[in-house]
């Protein structure tokens, strides 16, 4: 079955330094690839999103190339800045139209001022 | 602002007392979906209902089921909530012909059994 493969944390940065947060999947067909951002006692926020191929999502300074070669999704950001503090999930869509995503198990992102 | 809305956020309930938890759309998204997510751990995909149709995940205990009166509205029932309930609830839509297929997330309920 399908399954996504993510760094686990906490990883705690300093205000200002660059993000990666790795992502792998494992999947048949072609799957949609997502990055979840969930603060403190909240929902899943959608961050940013590719659907094929060499796509690359952005959004709020954060970006994420789908790479089918080597099946990875990773999170990548310039400046990191305190209220990027939350823990962010990377997940994918068997592309079924109603199929459940099938999510990595989180990576808690600590930002030290 | 079109959004998913889940009633209430906090809830709780006694060992054995039925429950039931809450979630409205404003999105007209016609797939909505319940996950459990226990502490420090990834939301866990319970059912869905596809328009009118109810999708099981073949592991959701029996102990749990769902209503979806109309598309805006959608509920979890916990016919007899035990310790190991106690979790937050995530209500997410989707539409199935929107081609990425994300999914919208409520901000959850977070279920204490007492």
């Amino acid at each position: 079955g399908d399954s996504v493969t993510q760094m686990e944390g906490p990883v705690t940065l300093s205000e200002e330094a660059f993000l990666t947060i790795n992502c792998t999947y494992t999947a048949t067909g072609y799957p949609s690839l997502f990055w979840y951002v969930q603060y403190p006692g909240e929902g899943l926020q959608l961050l940013l999103k590719a659907t094929k191929a060499d796509d690359k999502g952005s959004n709020k300074g954060f970006e994420a190339t789908y790479r089918k070669e080597t099946t990875s999704f990773h999170l990548e950001k310039g400046s990191v800045q305190v209220s990027d503090s939350a823990v962010y999930f990377c997940a994918l869509s068997g592309g079924g139209g109603a199929d459940g995503l099938t999510f990595g198990k989180g990576t808690h992102l600590i930002i030290q001022p | 602002d079109a959004m998913v809305i889940q009633n209430p956020r906090y809830q709780v309930t006694q060992f054995g007392k039925p429950v039931t938890l809450s979630c409205s759309q404003t999105l007209n998204h016609n797939v909505m979906y319940w996950y459990q997510q226990k502490s420090s751990q990834a939301p866990k995909l319970l059912f869905h209902y596809y328009d009118k149709d109810f999708n099981n995940e073949a592991d959701t205990p029996d102990n749990f089921q769902s209503r979806r009166p109309n598309t805006s509205f959608c509920f979890l029932d916990i016919r007899s909530p035990g310790l190991g309930d106690a979790a937050m609830y995530l209500c997410a839509t989707s539409r199935d012909d929107s081609g990425t297929y994300e999914q919208y997330f409520g901000p959850g309920t977070r279920l204490t059994v007492t």
